[in-house]
């Protein structure tokens, strides 16, 4: 079954530095999304993408972070310059299209920020 | 504004049947998801309802009333391995989750 990867499982970073967290989606799928789940939080939309833009963003999703589709595989979320509130399981996830699985989403990578 | 109420935790015993309530409040509405979720683990999905009425599949079954804002997840002969929490989740253009419920299983 397709899957959507994530990359890597666990970082710990400073306070204060840029990270990439890297996601491969499913080939065929058009559409992808970044969650992020706070420990013992709920699950949180971050963005949505879709035809190589940002179709929809939370209040979250401020100038801290960016996404981008380098080029056809991945699919990658930036965050500049960490803060402690940052640590959070990010899930990366995505659809065909407004189909009625949901969406497919990775296995999460784990930020730590110290 | 989005609004989606389950409760924050529920036991039930081995073999037995639970009921997950959900209600939301949401600016629009293309659906209703119910997701598990393990510990440290992703959100896998386990049911869609858009229209109102029961979906059944295999010992899990959903209920959706969009003129009450209402569903409801049903877990029958309730294993082991089915302690984790359930999400309900809302898609207007995106899926919404609630705050998910835990279910601790009893044996």
């Amino acid at each position: 079954e397709p899957e959507v990867t994530q990359t890597p499982s666990h970082q710990v970073t400073q306070m204060g530095q840029e990270v990439i967290l890297r996601c491969v989606p499913i080939s065929n799928h058009l559409y992808f999304y970044w969650y992020r789940q706070i420990l013992g939080q709920k699950v949180e939309f971050l963005v949505s993408f879709y035809n190589n833009e940002i179709s929809e963003k939370s209040e979250i999703f401020d100038d801290q972070f960016s996404v981008e589709r380098p080029d056809g595989s991945n699919f990658t979320l930036k965050i500049r310059s960490t803060k402690l509130e940052d640590s959070a399981m990010y899930f990366c996830a995505s659809s065909f299209g407004q189909n009625p699985y949901g969406y497919t989403f990775g296995s999460g990578t784990r930020l730590t920020v110290v | 504004g989005q609004n989606i109420d389950q409760p924050t935790e529920m036991t039930a015993t081995e073999g037995a049947i639970v009921q997950i309530n959900c209600t939301y409040q949401t600016s629009g509405f293309n659906g209703l998801f119910w997701y598990q979720q393990h510990a440290g683990e992703a959100p896998t999905f386990l049911s869609y309802n858009v229209l109102d009425g029961l979906e059944e599949k295999g010992r899990f079954s959903s209920f959706l009333s969009r003129s009450k804002g209402y569903s409801y997840l049903l877990l029958k002969e309730l294993q082991m391995k089915d302690s984790a929490s359930y999400l309900c989740a809302v898609r207007d253009d995106k899926i919404i989750f609630g705050k998910g419920t835990r279910l601790h299983i009893l044996p």
